[in-house]
């Protein structure tokens, strides 16, 4: 059975400085999608990152990137120049296909909080 | 692109009665809609996966009949949450994805129904 967890349940860090959020899973699976997603107090999911397991080339979306370790089944979300707004729960997902359709298994989160 | 609107956003209602929630995708076709619960301060929790024109496949634990889903249309969702009970009070999040390439289509969420049983 496929699982994603999130070791750390709340982290915060200063405002401009770089975070890093850990994501691991589990999968006997050899092609699959990874995404990060924020959830803000407002709650509404936002897609931050993804990245398909046959790329080896790191995602990054602005201030965002991946450092996905196929092997090592890990998945960690470096925020570069943290900023106020970035405060929010972020969730890892792992997409799998269940009788041809394809879901999320979301990790537990991580609430993070960015200090002013 | 790829908005997903949920209505309505909140809802307060007494015990026994139905209350029916409604998942639009605004600017695609949604060939497949989810819906999830969570709790606070948790993780979302999905409750039943819905392709267009079929039956709703409900998750493990799940009542089917407590939680009613509709996909008539390739934009549009229901959830009906029949006879609630304060126990069912939560924040319900539905969650839309077109076709093509799955990798190439992340689901998108609606803004999520904060329901609340008196």
């Amino acid at each position: 059975a496929q699982t994603v967890t999130q070791s750390q349940p709340e982290m915060s860090v200063q405002e401009a400085e770089t975070v890093t959020l850990s994501c691991t899973y589990d999968t006997s699976e050899s092609n699959y999608y990874l995404f990060w997603y924020k959830q803000p107090p407002s709650r509404q999911m936002i897609l931050v990152i993804r990245q398909e397991a046959y790329k080896q080339q790191n995602a990054t979306e602005n201030r965002f990137s991946v450092n996905f370790q196929k092997a090592a089944k890990s998945f960690s979300l470096k925020i570069s120049d943290s900023q106020l707004g970035d405060t929010a729960m972020y969730f890892c997902a792992f997409m799998r296909s269940t009788s041809g359709t394809y879901k999320y298994i979301f990790g537990t989160g991580t609430r993070l909080k960015v200090l002013a | 692109g790829a908005v997903v609107s949920q209505h309505p956003s909140w809802v307060i209602c007494k015990s026994g009665t139905s209350v029916k929630i409604e998942c639009r995708s605004l600017d695609f076709q949604a060939t497949t809609m989810f819906w999830y619960r969570q709790f606070p301060k948790q993780s979302l929790m999905l409750m039943a996966t819905s392709n267009e024109g079929s039956k709703a496949t409900y998750e493990q634990g799940v009542e089917k009949d407590k939680f009613l889903i509709n996909h008539a249309s390739l934009t549009l969702s229901t959830l009906t949450v029949t006879s609630a009970h304060p126990e069912d009070s939560s924040f319900y999040i539905c969650s839309a994805r077109g076709g093509g390439e799955i990798g190439n289509q992340p689901q998108h969420f609606g803004d999520g129904t904060r329901l609340s049983i008196l």
